[in-house]
C-alpha cells in the first residue's frame, strides 16, 4: 500500500463549482500534512498546510482527520485558474516530505 | 530571490550516454532534494542533503545514478550510463532548516533518453 493514495480524477467541474479532493495516508506517525498545486509542465508549488483543526484560505479549506488518516481539500466557487494538479503531502519525524501522486482538476467554463 | 535554479532545462541524449543535472538552491537554505517524476510513478525523493551531507539515499533507483553537493550552492544528479526507462522530469528542491518545511522547487530538466 502506498503511504499516501489520492483518487487521480481527472475532476471536470464547471467554473463556479464546489469540489472536494481527498486523501488518505497509511503511517500514523505522520505529523505534518500539506497540498502543494502543479499546474501542467510546471513545478510543485505549496497551497496550504493542513493543521488538526481546519484551516481556510479565501475559498480553499483544508481539513485533517488524524483518526481516519484523512485529509481533504475543498475548493469553492471554482476559477478557470484553478486547473491543475494537487498533490497531498505528508511526512513523520525523521524523513522528507511524502507526495501522493495528484489528483488533477479541470474547470471549464 | 532567483528561487532554485536547475539547468539544463531540457536534455534528450541516446542510451548508454553520460547526463548531468545540476541544481543551484535558495541561498540560505540548508537542505537539498533531487526528485524524479513520472506519470506511472509520480513524484519520487531520490536522494537529499542537509548542509551538503547526503541524509538519504534509498530513493536512488541504482548505481548508474549519484548525485553530489560540493557546496552550499550547488548540486549534480549524475545518470551514468542512461537508459530510455530513466526519461522523466528531475526536480531539485531545497527548504529552510528542515526536512519537514516547505519545499521551493526548481523548474525541472526534462530528460528524454532515446
Amino acid at each position: 500500500r502506498k503511504e499516501v493514495e489520492q483518487d487521480p480524477g481527472p475532476f471536470n467541474v464547471p467554473e463556479g463549482a464546489t469540489v472536494a479532493f481527498n486523501c488518505t495516508y497509511s503511517n500514523s506517525a505522520s505529523q505534518s500534512f500539506f497540498w502543494y498545486r502543479q499546474d501542467c509542465r510546471k513545478e510543485p508549488k505549496l497551497l496550504m498546510s493542513v493543521y488538526s483543526s481546519g484551516n481556510e484560505d479565501g475559498r480553499f479549506t483544508a481539513q485533517l482527520n488524524r483518526a481516519s488518516q484523512y485529509i481533504s481539500l475543498l475548493i469553492r466557487d471554482s476559477k478557470l485558474s484553478d486547473s491543475a494538479t494537487y498533490l497531498c503531502v505528508v511526512n513523520r519525524a525523521g524523513t522528507a516530505l511524502i507526495f501522493g501522486k495528484g489528483t488533477t482538476l479541470s474547470v471549464s467554463s | 530571490d532567483a528561487g532554485v535554479i536547475q539547468s539544463p532545462r531540457h536534455e534528450v541524449t541516446e542510451m548508454g550516454q553520460e547526463v548531468t543535472l545540476r541544481c543551484k538552491p535558495i541561498s540560505g537554505h540548508d537542505y537539498l532534494f533531487w526528485y524524479r517524476q513520472t506519470m506511472m510513478r509520480g513524484l519520487e525523493l531520490l536522494i537529499y542533503f542537509n548542509n551538503n551531507v547526503p541524509i538519504d539515499d534509498s530513493g536512488m533507483p541504482e548505481d548508474r545514478f549519484s548525485a553530489k553537493m560540493p557546496n552550499a550552492s550547488f548540486s549534480t544528479l549524475k545518470i551514468q550510463p542512461s537508459e530510455p526507462r530513466d526519461s522523466a522530469v528531475y526536480f531539485c528542491a531545497s527548504s529552510f532548516r528542515s526536512d519537514q518545511e516547505t519545499q521551493y522547487f526548481g523548474p525541472g530538466t526534462r530528460l528524454l533518453v532515446l
